[in-house]
């Protein structure tokens, strides 16, 4: 059973990096790590998917260790709008609890 | 290309009650998945279904079931609600199985049991 594990929140200024630390010790060999982010009344949105090593696109960076028991969102130069729930999502095709979203990181953004 | 599409919005029903809940994903996409979101409980997953078939359910009671249509179109039913059900039902879809692949969420469908 592919778990999660992140912290419940975490306070940024603006213009700062922030990296969001996700552990999930249990992770299987065919499962993908994803993340993504929730605003208030809306929909969670896919920001960034990876396997192994680092992923980067044009909001966010992913990295994984070689153990992948792992991951690290990296958020740079976050700004207000980047205050929300950020999801760590391991995929797990094996078990009954596929797509385990878990609780989730707080972030907010300070001025 | 229009986003994934869920009706009704906002739902109150009451104890014992049962509902439907409707979720037409993004044109192309085989997968839909439906999760519940409370303040409590966060977002846990309820079930998905991929090519009419429901391919993987999480740890719900039976009340909650589902089907897809050849359209990919997908309902999610619960019956005999209880005032827990109340909560923010969510529906995405992916072009093929969830675990893989990005997920595109709807705006969600509110019910509220009184």
């Amino acid at each position: 059973l592919a778990k999660t594990t992140q912290p419940i929140s975490m306070d940024s200024y603006e213009g700062q990096e922030v990296n969001i630390t996700c552990s999930h010790n249990n992770i299987a060999t065919n499962d993908y790590i994803t993340w993504y982010q929730q605003f208030p009344s809306q929909g969670p949105r896919f920001i960034i998917q990876g396997y192994k090593t680092k992923v980067t696109n044009e909001v966010a960076s992913l990295f994984i260790p070689a153990d992948r028991k792992s991951s690290t969102l990296s958020l740079p130069r976050v700004s207000l709008s980047d205050t929300a729930v950020y999801y760590c999502l391991v995929g797990d095709q094996t078990g009954a609890n596929n797509l385990f979203f878990g609780t989730g990181t707080r972030l907010t953004v300070i001025p | 290309k229009a986003g994934v599409t869920q009706t009704p919005r906002y739902l109150i029903k009451t104890r014992g009650q049962q509902v439907t809940l409707s979720c037409s994903p993004i044109s192309g996409h085989r997968s839909v998945s439906w999760y519940q979101q409370t303040p409590g409980q966060g977002l846990q997953f309820l079930f998905e279904y991929f090519s009419e078939t429901q391919r993987n359910k999480g740890n719900f009671p039976g009340r909650f079931s589902g089907r897809q249509f050849s359209n990919s179109r997908s309902e999610m039913n619960v019956s005999t609600l209880e005032l827990g059900d109340s909560a923010l039902y969510l529906c995405a879809s992916s072009l093929e199985i969830a675990y893989s692949n990005e997920q595109f969420f709807g705006p969600g469908t509110r019910l509220t049991v009184l």
